[in-house]
């Protein structure tokens, strides 16, 4: 079983749709937790960052940790067609460099 | 500022040939890694560095070589290309972690390799 699991999609919604995004872990160590937004044929981009539990929002983004039920979430409103691409989510122990990584979910947003 | 460059874009080898992946980044970042991006599998990485001549394995580093000479420079090795190899392989850097830093990585373009 992977550290972290993903649903690789490809999620279609429609445009102003509100859209959730989630990852759930294995390893309750996992302090740090990301979600990088990856376009078509480029690299990954960080989106939001949070550490330990709790909500951050960004704008129409929102990304919230639920460390009991070892569960992450990224939430995007007002979807646009430019919020199209692969959501991946990352996350790493305190005395640890290494991200480990979700496998990614695609997103598609119809206009 | 260019970020993190890689080259080539694009390369196509036979199996059983080596070549190096280059990458280079002008940001004066301490941490650099290579990943591998396969279907499905999300990235893994191959091998990091914390700094000049430090590197370490990371989670499926058989196959590569890596070292590391100077801050801006991270070049990964391919031994003798295999076609389980076949991938889109990303260079990143970012500043060394402390409680006060983020977990930013910039991500190069990648670089697509087949192997034949």
């Amino acid at each position: 079983q992977k550290e972290v699991e993903q649903d690789p999609g490809p999620l279609s919604v429609p445009e102003g749709a509100i859209v959730s995004l989630n990852c759930t872990y294995s390893n309750s160590a996992f302090q740090y937790f990301m979600w990088y937004r990856q376009y078509s044929r480029k690299g990954p981009e960080l989106l939001m960052y949070t550490y330990s539990s709790g909500n951050k929002e960004d704008g129409r983004f929102t990304a919230q940790v639920d460390k009991s039920s070892k569960y992450i979430s990224l939430f995007i409103r007002d979807s646009q067609p430019s919020d199209s691409a692969t959501y991946l989510c990352a996350m790493r122990q305190g005395s640890n460099y290494q991200l480990i990584w979700g496998a990614g979910t695609k997103l598609i947003i119809k206009p | 500022n260019a970020g993190v460059t890689q080259t080539p874009k694009f390369q196509v080898l036979k199996t059983g040939q080596s070549m190096t992946l280059q990458c280079a980044q002008d940001m004066n970042h301490e941490y650099m890694s290579w990943y591998r991006q396969d279907p499905g599998m999300g990235l893994r990485l191959i091998h990091y560095s914390v700094g000049a001549g430090i590197t370490d394995q990371g989670e499926v580093p058989n196959g590569y070589n890596v070292s590391r000479s100077t801050t801006e420079d991270f070049p990964l090795r391919l031994l003798s290309a295999a076609p389980s190899q076949t991938s889109v392989y990303f260079c990143a850097s970012s500043p060394l972690i402390t409680k006060l830093s983020t977990d930013t990585q910039y991500f190069g373009p990648g670089t697509r390799l087949t192997v034949l």
